[in-house]
């Protein structure tokens, strides 16, 4: 079983609406989470955090945790063509040795249609 | 300011030579990170240095071998690599540390690695 996963994609989306992304992880001791944003050919590139169950809003950006049913999403509201990129979930796993480091999903590739 | 630095942006080498790929911040962040990213598909983790000190070797093939001579530099030595170690090399940094599960990670703008 993949410790995160995301849906590939494309989603596609016409533009001025919502897109919804979402990821789940297999490992009930996670605690933080990540969604990045990376365009072609170009790094990843931070959009939000979010450690605690509910909703934290950034601008257009909302991400939501579920930490019950091991879920995780990001909502885009009012989806420009320049959204249209691939979005990475990462989340924080502990190891043996009581250190940390990320696991990504697969990403899921978003087209805001103009 | 979250800036990570990587040179050169592309680099073309042929199997039997050796190449550096570098990294560089100047945020005082303690853990710099290398990740290997193909063509779709996500980074992954090669190594880890968390205060100067390598912390995480992802199994990763000895023809490459990290340096990290300061907490603002992190270097990768490249040596008789494969035509499938081609791919885009991102660096990474955080503030904290390995110890911090909230720890965040920006990255740089990535090297294009191109081996022939």
């Amino acid at each position: 079983q993949k410790e995160v996963e995301q849906n590939s994609g494309p989603l596609s989306v016409p533009e001025g609406a919502i897109a919804s992304l979402n990821c789940t992880y297999s490992d009930r001791v996670s605690q933080s989470f990540f969604w990045y944003r990376q365009y072609s050919g170009k790094s990843p590139e931070l959009i939000m955090s979010i450690y605690s169950n509910g909703d934290k809003e950034d601008g257009r950006f909302t991400a939501q945790l579920n930490k019950a049913s091991q879920y995780v999403s990001l909502l885009i509201r009012d989806s420009q063509p320049s959204d249209s990129a691939t979005y990475l979930c990462a989340v924080n796993i502990p190891s043996v040795s009581g250190t940390y480091k990320y696991i990504f999903g697969t990403g899921t590739r978003l087209k805001v249609l103009a | 300011d979250t800036e990570v630095t990587q040179t050169p942006k592309h680099l073309v080498m042929g199997m039997t030579n050796k190449k550096s790929l570098k990294c560089e911040q100047h945020m005082g962040h303690r853990a710099m990170y290398w990740y290997k990213q193909k063509a779709k598909k996500p980074p992954e983790l090669m190594f880890v240095y968390s205060y100067e000190k390598l912390s995480i070797n992802e199994s990763v093939p000895s023809r490459f071998s990290p340096e990290c001579p300061n907490s603002s530099l992190l270097n990768l030595h490249l040596h008789a690599l494969q035509p499938e170690d081609s791919a885009l090399y991102l660096c990474a940094s955080s503030r904290a540390g390995l110890a911090d599960l909230t720890d965040t990670q920006y990255f740089g703008p990535g090297t294009r690695l191109t081996v022939l």
